[in-house]
């Protein structure tokens, strides 16, 4: 099975910083990486698939990058309500996709 | 839009079974772009996979919870169902029913997850 690695654990940030959140994959997975928020008490959000697409209505200040074992989640600016979870997940594997342990942002 | 709407016991005794539907709306669960699943989430914990299923039954299961597993779709009421068997406080989890997209993977939908607690 495919593990996936997200690094750090925990991330505080202030409002207009520049973040990045690291998602490293046990074996190679191409592009097939997607990235989710979740926010406390509710369902995650697809935010970025395929490494680098962002998703119909989420904010440009979000992008990802990466292939292979090695991908980024940036936000170039971070807003109040980013401050969340951020989980990536493979979907290069048989289905259904491993997800990494997540990436809680909290404020500074 | 699609909706998705999980129900089901939120109280379920060691040792039975968990069971739960998931209800789509706003598209057909025979819609062969997409496979249905079911994730959950211990409390203060991340995501976890209990398996998925295609609107024509073939089903891939977590390896760790394999043997206790089965997932079903009714396709005429546009419904998917999970049951867990011989549970344990360990599964207690928020369950979210899921849309994954069958060639890229990406989870486009989500339920609003339901809260199964596992206790005497």
């Amino acid at each position: 099975d495919i593990e996936m690695t997200q690094s750090p654990s925990s991330l505080s940030a202030s409002v207009g910083d520049r973040v990045s959140i690291t998602c490293r994959a046990s074996q190679s997975i191409s592009s097939y990486l997607n990235w989710y928020q979740q926010k406390p008490g509710k369902a995650p959000k697809l935010l970025m698939y395929a490494a680098s697409s962002l998703q119909s209505g989420v904010p440009s200040r979000f992008s990802g990058g990466g292939s292979g074992t090695d991908f980024t989640l940036t936000i170039s600016s971070v807003q109040p309500e980013d401050f969340a979870t951020y989980y990536c997940q493979e979907s290069y594997s048989a289905p259904p996709g491993t997800f990494g342990q997540g990436t809680k942002l909290v404020i500074k | 839009q699609v909706r998705l709407q999980e129900s089901g016991p939120g109280l379920v005794k060691p040792s039975e079974t968990l069971s739960l539907t998931c209800t789509v709306s706003g598209g057909s669960i025979s819609n062969g772009d997409f496979y249905w699943g079911w994730v959950r989430q211990p409390p203060e914990r991340g995501l976890e996979w209990v398996g998925i299923i295609y609107y024509r039954g073939l089903t891939y299961y977590s390896p760790s919870l394999k043997s206790r597993v089965t997932m079903s779709v009714d396709t005429s009421k546009n419904q998917f169902s999970l049951k867990l068997s011989s549970v344990t406080a360990a599964d207690t989890a928020v369950y979210y029913c899921t849309r994954r997209a069958y060639s890229s993977g990406l989870i486009d939908y989500w339920g609003r997850g339901t809260l199964v607690t596992v206790s005497s």
